[in-house]
């Protein structure tokens, strides 16, 4: 079964870093694109930006562009996002998905995501 | 960036009926790159259409896609109970991708 496990929730305080991940299982994970959306809460859903396991070529959203930073590890099949510094205005679920073929693909695959809370 | 913008914002509906969801793009988007999602509270989105009308697997066919260019639709030909949910749009034909804020389709 192809499928997506995300890291579990974090509570974090403004200031501080952070990495989670997501570990792909059931395909060739250096042959597809995965991407992170996020989803703040009651809101819609924001495409971040998306990596190339393979090669890790890395494409960002202008409006995450130095916020985040996004990698991979193929030699466990994990995908990361992290943050340097985080804000209060992190606070979300934070998704991977992968496109159904290549970069120009929609999402068919999601995680279960990962909530980040960032509070004092 | 292509800004998708999706109406209405909040669509009111008994189960049975039609339900025409609206997607429109700043600008043409390209080769039909665009794409449904349904997501249901505390869950992530699923996939229901790709190429702004192949439905995805496992997806029901009472869900249809139409459209091109600017102007796209997910039509449900018959509201079943499952269905009410967020709908959101997606391109994925430019770079960077981007969604659209969303439709809520509601018991009425």
């Amino acid at each position: 079964e192809v499928q997506l496990v995300q890291s579990g929730a974090e509570v974090k305080k403004p200031g501080e870093s952070l990495k989670i991940s997501c570990k792909g299982s059931g395909y060739s994970f250096t042959s597809y694109w995965i991407g992170w959306v996020r989803q703040m809460p009651g809101k819609g859903l924001e495409w971040m930006g998306i990596i190339y396991p393979g090669d890790s070529d890395t494409r960002y959203s202008p409006s995450f562009q130095g916020q985040v930073t996004i990698s991979a590890d193929k030699s466990i099949s994990t995908a990361y996002l992290q943050w340097s510094s985080l804000k209060a205005s992190d606070t979300a679920m934070y998704y991977c998905a992968r496109p159904t073929v290549d970069f120009h693909s929609a999402f068919d695959i999601w995680g279960q995501g990962t909530m980040v809370t960032v509070s004092s | 960036e292509i800004v998708l913008t999706q109406s209405p914002g909040t669509l009111s509906l008994s189960p049975g009926e039609r339900a025409t969801l609206s997607c429109r793009a700043s600008q043409s988007v390209s080769s039909s790159y665009l794409a449904w999602y349904q997501q249901k509270p505390g869950q992530a989105p699923r996939l229901l259409i790709y190429g702004a009308s192949s439905r995805a697997t496992g997806i029901p066919d009472r869900f249809s896609g139409s459209g091109s260019g600017t102007d796209f639709t997910l039509t449900i030909s018959r509201l079943e109970p499952e269905d009410f949910a967020v709908y959101y749009c997606q391109q994925y034909g430019s770079s960077p991708n981007t969604f659209g804020q969303g439709t809520k389709v509601e018991i009425k």
